[in-house]
C-alpha cells in the first residue's frame, strides 16, 4: 500500500511569503502528526489531526496553522516566513492518536526561506 | 517536563563490535517508547517499540522503568547499521504526540 505521501519535496520561499505543505496519509490512518526538523533543536512537535481536528499542539508561534479534510488529508501553513523557517517539515500518519500506535512518516518538505 | 536524552551525538564502532545507543526519560507517568531510524536519505522509520519487546536487524531495548532508560543494543554491529537513530516516547491518552532525542549517529568501520 502507498505510504504517507508529502508535496512538494523542495520548495523554496522568500521571507514574508506564506506556504503550504501537503500531506497525504496512508489510506486507513485517521490522525496525522507534522514535525519539524533542523539541525540544531532535532525533531520538533508541531501539531496533530485526527478525524478534523487539531488533537494537540506544540510550542510554534501562531504563523504556524494546520487543518485536515475528511479524507485525512492534511495541510500546514506557515505565514510571513523568517528565515529561522527554513527546515525539513515531516509528516507522520497512524491509526489513532494517542498510545499504540506507531508513526509512519513521509519523506517530509525541504524549506529553504532566503 | 517531558525529555528525551541521548547523550552521544555521535557514535563510532567497528564492524562486530557491541553497540548500545543511550536514552534516558524523563515522564511522570507511564510512557511508551520508540527507537526510530533514519538511513541515509531515507525516511524516518519505526526500528522498534518497548511494548513489543521484539528484536528487528539485531537490535533490543529494554526499558529500565527504575533508571528510566531505553538504550539500544546490538551485539555485532554491520556497516548497513550506519545511520541516524532517534529515541522516542509518546504521552499517550488525549496527547498523542512523540517527544524526540536529539539523536545520535551510528557510524560502523569496516
Amino acid at each position: 500500500k502507498a505510504g504517507v505521501t508529502q508535496t512538494p519535496r523542495y520548495l523554496i520561499k522568500t521571507r514574508g511569503q506564506q506556504v503550504t505543505l501537503s500531506c497525504s496519509p496512508i489510506s486507513g490512518h485517521r490522525s496525522v502528526s507534522w514535525y519539524q526538523q533542523t539541525p540544531g533543536q532535532g525533531l520538533q512537535f508541531l501539531f496533530e489531526y485526527f478525524s478534523e481536528t487539531q488533537r494537540n499542539k506544540g510550542n510554534f508561534p501562531g504563523r504556524f496553522s494546520g487543518r485536515q479534510f475528511s479524507n485525512s488529508r492534511s495541510e500546514m501553513n506557515v505565514s510571513t516566513l523568517e528565515l529561522g523557517d527554513s527546515a525539513l517539515y515531516l509528516c507522520a500518519s497512524s491509526l489513532a492518536t494517542g498510545t499504540g500506535g506507531g508513526y509512519t512518516f513521509g519523506s517530509g518538505t525541504r524549506l529553504t526561506v532566503v | 517536563a517531558q525529555r528525551v536524552t541521548q547523550p552521544e551525538k555521535l557514535l563510532s564502532v567497528f564492524k562486530g563490535a557491541p553497540v548500545e545507543l543511550k536514552c534516558n526519560y524523563s515522564y511522570s507517568g507511564s510512557p511508551e517508547l520508540f527507537w526510530y531510524v533514519q538511513y541515509s536519505r531515507q525516511r524516518l522509520q519505526l526500528l522498534l517499540r518497548h511494548i513489543s519487546r521484539e528484536s528487528i536487524k539485531g537490535f533490543t531495548a529494554d526499558l529500565n522503568k527504575g533508571e528510566t532508560s531505553f538504550h539500544l543494543k546490538k551485539p555485532f554491529a554491520q556497516e548497513e547499521d550506519s545511520a541516524m537513530y532517534y529515541c522516542a516516547l509518546i504521552k499517550g491518552g488525549s496527547q498523542g504526540n512523540l517527544i524526540f532525542g536529539k539523536g545520535t549517529k551510528l557510524s560502523v568501520k569496516p
